[in-house]
Order: structure tokens, then C-alpha cells, then sequence
């Protein structure tokens, strides 16, 4: 039973461009969380996604989108990227009840140059 | 601004108890507490969760008090594997929204 993957594991960006980073959630799980953590920081809410829609976001500006689709895999998507958005990208899984424990998968590296 | 605060850091002994504690005091009525390790370059992984009084499993207790404004993770006898970076997770609603707020995270070290 596979957990969650994401892909790429490292990535490496030039100030301005734009990255896609890739989730598939947990076998059974249909709701899909993004967090961004910066080195030797705990990890920050982006949003959330459940049945397709944004359910809730974190203080996170517009220039961070998402997607999920309908085999509850989801995306996340940084346009105009910054220096600042050098972090490690989590992905996590969880039921749709929003006390379930979520499921993270090991990260996306992104480097921004 | 609501913040889930712990400290920063501990040293243990193998074989000894090691009590982490979360301060939580914006926690949303209905949310649980969870608690997460994680070792670098990994993410987070789910210890226990617990809503009040106390949980145990077979790795950790949780201890809520009456007013949930706290937790406490309790690691009966460490190992030098549980050496990582442990954190609590709240549910918060901050000017009418929900959000998910991680604590400041407590990097334990275990000593042979």
C-alpha cells in the first residue's frame, strides 16, 4: 500500500519562473494538503483540497495556486517565484473528517536562484 | 496573532522519560491535537492524536488538561532513534477563519 509521493524530490529554479510540484495521496485518502518549510522551520499551511475545491488556505499569496483532481492527486503551482520560496514543499493525505491525521510524504527540495 | 509555541530543544538519556510540551491557547473548539516527528530530510510522520484527558499508544501518551490550551507528548523510554524534531498540530480560527497552525517544533536529542 503505497503512501504519499511526490515528485520531483529536488528542483532547482530561477527567480521569476514558474514550478509545478506533484502529489499522489494515500490509497483511500481524498484530501490533499500543501505545506511549505523553510529550513530549521516548522512546517506553514498553504491550503487544502477536498472533493476538487480549496476547502481552507493559509497566509499564502495568490501567486500560490493548487489543483486536485478527480483520483484526488493533486498539484501545486508557485508563479513568479522569489528567493524566499527556497523550502521543502510537503504534501499530505488525509479522510475528509478534518480531524483525521494527516499522511505526509518526504517533500519536494525547491532551490530558487 | 495566535501562536502554538514549545520549546526549543531537549536532551535526553537513553532509557529515560522524555515530556514535550504545546501551547495552544487559540485551539478551535472542536479540533484535536496531533503530534508529529520528523528526521531530516523526511517529512513529518503521526504519533499520536488526542481531543482531551489523556491517549495512549503504543509509542506515546498524550495528556490534555480541562482546558486544552496545552498538551503534553510523553516518550516513555527513549531510544537514540527517537532523535528528531518533534511537533504539535492545532486547529485554530483566527478572525473567522480555520487554520492549521504547527507548533514552533522541539528538537529532542537522545545521549547514550
Amino acid at each position: 500500500d503505497a503512501g504519499v509521493t511526490q515528485s520531483p524530490t529536488h528542483l532547482i529554479k530561477t527567480r521569476g519562473q514558474q514550478v509545478t510540484l506533484r502529489c499522489s495521496p494515500k490509497s483511500g485518502h481524498d484530501t490533499v494538503s500543501w505545506y511549505q518549510q523553510a529550513l530549521g522551520q516548522g512546517p506553514q499551511f498553504i491550503f487544502q483540497y477536498y472533493e476538487e475545491e480549496e476547502r481552507q488556505r493559509g497566509n499564502f499569496p495568490d501567486r500560490f495556486s493548487g489543483h486536485q483532481f478527480p483520483n484526488y492527486s493533486s498539484e501545486l503551482n508557485v508563479n513568479a517565484l522569489l528567493l524566499g520560496d527556497s523550502a521543502l514543499y510537503l504534501c499530505a493525505s488525509s479522510l475528509g473528517d478534518p480531524n483525521s491525521p494527516l499522511h505526509f510524504g518526504n517533500g519536494t527540495r525547491l532551490t530558487v536562484t | 496573532l495566535a501562536k502554538t509555541t514549545q520549546p526549543i530543544s531537549m536532551d535526553s538519556y537513553e532509557g529515560q522519560e522524555v515530556n514535550i510540551t504545546c501551547s495552544h491557547n487559540n485551539i478551535a473548539t472542536n479540533d484535536y491535537i496531533t503530534w508529529y516527528q520528523q528526521f531530516p530530510s523526511q517529512g513529518p510522520r503521526f504519533i499520536i492524536q488526542g481531543y482531551k484527558t489523556k491517549v495512549t499508544n503504543e509509542v506515546a501518551s498524550l495528556f490534555i488538561p480541562a482546558d486544552r490550551k496545552s498538551s503534553t507528548l510523553s516518550l516513555p523510554r527513549v531510544s537514540l532513534s527517537d532523535t528528531a524534531v518533534y511537533y504539535c498540530l492545532v486547529g485554530v480560527t483566527i478572525a473567522g477563519t480555520y487554520k492549521y497552525i504547527f507548533g514552533t517544533g522541539t528538537r529532542l536529542k537522545v545521549l547514550a
